[in-house]
């Protein structure tokens, strides 16, 4: 049973492109969050999304920040239009259904430069 | 405000010495609190779990305490390695709101040495 996997694991983008960061939760977890870390900081949450709907998104920066997690295939967070201060490790977790408040299982982490 | 603190920021141990990392919280009511450990470019991994019921717990080398009317936690970690070298990180979850209203601590780093 693989874990949570993210990709890419490292990625540069120059200010102003889009930058799309995947998610795919272990084998049979339906609920999936994104956390933020900036250097030398804790890690900050940002959504919390379930197969096809975003339950809680009130950590997320309201302006070029969109996340989704389709019927199919990965959790995507999307940032578009980067700017440096986007520059920081993302951290995906996933827990199985109905056990929300059990132990998140994180993903390695994609760290985004933003240059 | 929600806040989690942990003590020390770093630590540097020898190998084979025990250590302890201390964590002080003010969320409450709260739910649960957790160890997780973070190595150098990987995702946090849970090492203990603990509910406002529960005063110990423990994972192999690893045991956390857990005084819910002080608000304190701590990690002891037992005859250390140098895999221990790490970020360890506590969190906590509030009584209400779910998992995803956690609030991390920013961690303390250890550096186990030969």
């Amino acid at each position: 049973n693989a874990g949570v996997m993210q990709n890419p694991r490292h990625l540069v983008r120059r200010r102003g492109q889009e930058a799309r960061l995947r998610c795919s939760p272990m084998k049979g977890h339906s609920h999936v969050y994104w956390y933020r870390q900036l250097p030398e900081e804790g890690l900050k949450f940002m959504v919390y999304l379930q197969k096809e709907n975003i339950i809680d998104e009130s950590g997320m920066p309201k302006e070029r920040f969109s996340a989704e997690f389709p019927k199919e295939g990965p959790s995507i967070l999307r940032i578009q239009q980067v700017v440096r201060g986007d520059s920081a490790a993302y951290f995906c977790a996933s827990s199985p259904p109905h056990r929300a408040t059990e132990t998140q299982y994180f993903g390695p982490g994609t760290r985004l430069l933003v240059l | 405000k929600n806040q989690v603190e942990q003590s020390p920021q770093s630590l540097i141990i020898l190998e084979g010495k025990n250590c302890t990392l201390q964590c002080n919280y003010t969320v409450s009511p709260f739910s649960n609190l957790r160890w997780y450990k973070q190595d150098t470019g990987r995702g946090p991994v849970s090492l203990t779990i603990m509910t406002f019921s529960e005063n110990t717990k423990s994972n192999g080398r690893y045991t956390a305490t857990l005084d819910a009317d002080t608000k304190q936690s701590s990690l002891h970690i037992t005859a250390s390695q140098l895999s221990d070298s790490a970020s360890y990180i506590c969190v906590v979850s509030p009584q209400s709101g779910g998992y995803q209203k956690v609030t991390f601590g920013t961690g303390t780093k250890l550096q186990v040495i030969p």
